[in-house]
């Protein structure tokens, strides 16, 4: 079936280190993105990508950083410099490029811990 | 600024009532297309219902309905005859037509009481 799959499901990290979530679509979806939500609250745009080899930021880039160098792959890197990364992250698509009534496809999420 | 703003950030309902959730947005684009998720505790994102600017009836799908009322930038979500399985974070969300930047409200915990 095809489908968001983000991996991993948990994720730990220990303090000045570098992780990477990875997000993979087998749907032929254009547009990608990443959220983060907190514990009770709204989500949050960190990064989304319309093409491939184009990302733009969101409302909350900094310390973040994603490339999109397939089509079906949009990896997001939490780098040392966020500060606070422990939450909840999730990944969607959408299938056209600038269609407004076209839903998000979710993955499932990965929720980073901080060691 | 907010762009969505939800006001309630939890309601408590009887079951079998009917529900209003309420999502009001700011956005100076003619094109955008407003949406509903549903997120129950295991996190996944459910898509509900979809109303566009130019749509000029209200969107309905099974027991949603979009309340859509484009002069006070108000997309209300009513969902009838509640269930116990509706107990959930409900998000409101934007998509503007100028890039596919999408985002949300910061939700509503609905809690249906039986």
């Amino acid at each position: 079936d095809g489908g968001i799959t983000q991996s991993p499901k948990y994720l730990f990290r220990k303090e000045g280190q570098n992780v990477t979530l990875s997000c993979e679509q087998n749907l032929n979806h254009d547009a990608m993105y990443w959220y983060r939500q907190d514990p009770g609250q709204g989500l949050r745009l960190i990064y989304y990508s319309q093409i491939v080899n184009d990302f733009q930021k969101g409302d909350i880039a900094e310390g973040y950083s994603v490339s999109r160098e397939k089509k079906e792959s949009f990896p997001l890197t939490v780098t040392s410099a966020q500060k606070n990364p422990t939450a909840f992250y999730l990944c969607a698509s959408t299938p056209k490029r600038r269609t407004e009534n076209q839903p998000q496809h979710f993955g499932d999420g990965t929720r980073l811990s901080i060691l | 600024a907010q762009k969505i703003t939800q006001t309630q950030p939890g309601m408590f309902v009887q079951e079998k009532e009917a529900v209003t959730l309420d999502c009001t947005y700011d956005t100076s684009d003619q094109s955008y297309g407003l949406f509903w998720y549903k997120q129950p505790s295991s996190g996944e994102m459910i898509f509900l219902i979809y109303q566009g600017s130019y749509d000029e009836q209200n969107a309905t799908e099974g027991r949603y309905s979009l309340n859509f009322q484009k002069a006070r930038k108000s997309a209300n979500l009513v969902i009838s005859a509640s269930q116990l399985g509706d107990s959930a974070m409900y998000f409101c969300a934007m998509r503007e037509g100028r890039d596919d930047k999408i985002i949300f409200g910061k939700g509503t915990r609905l809690h249906i009481l039986p």
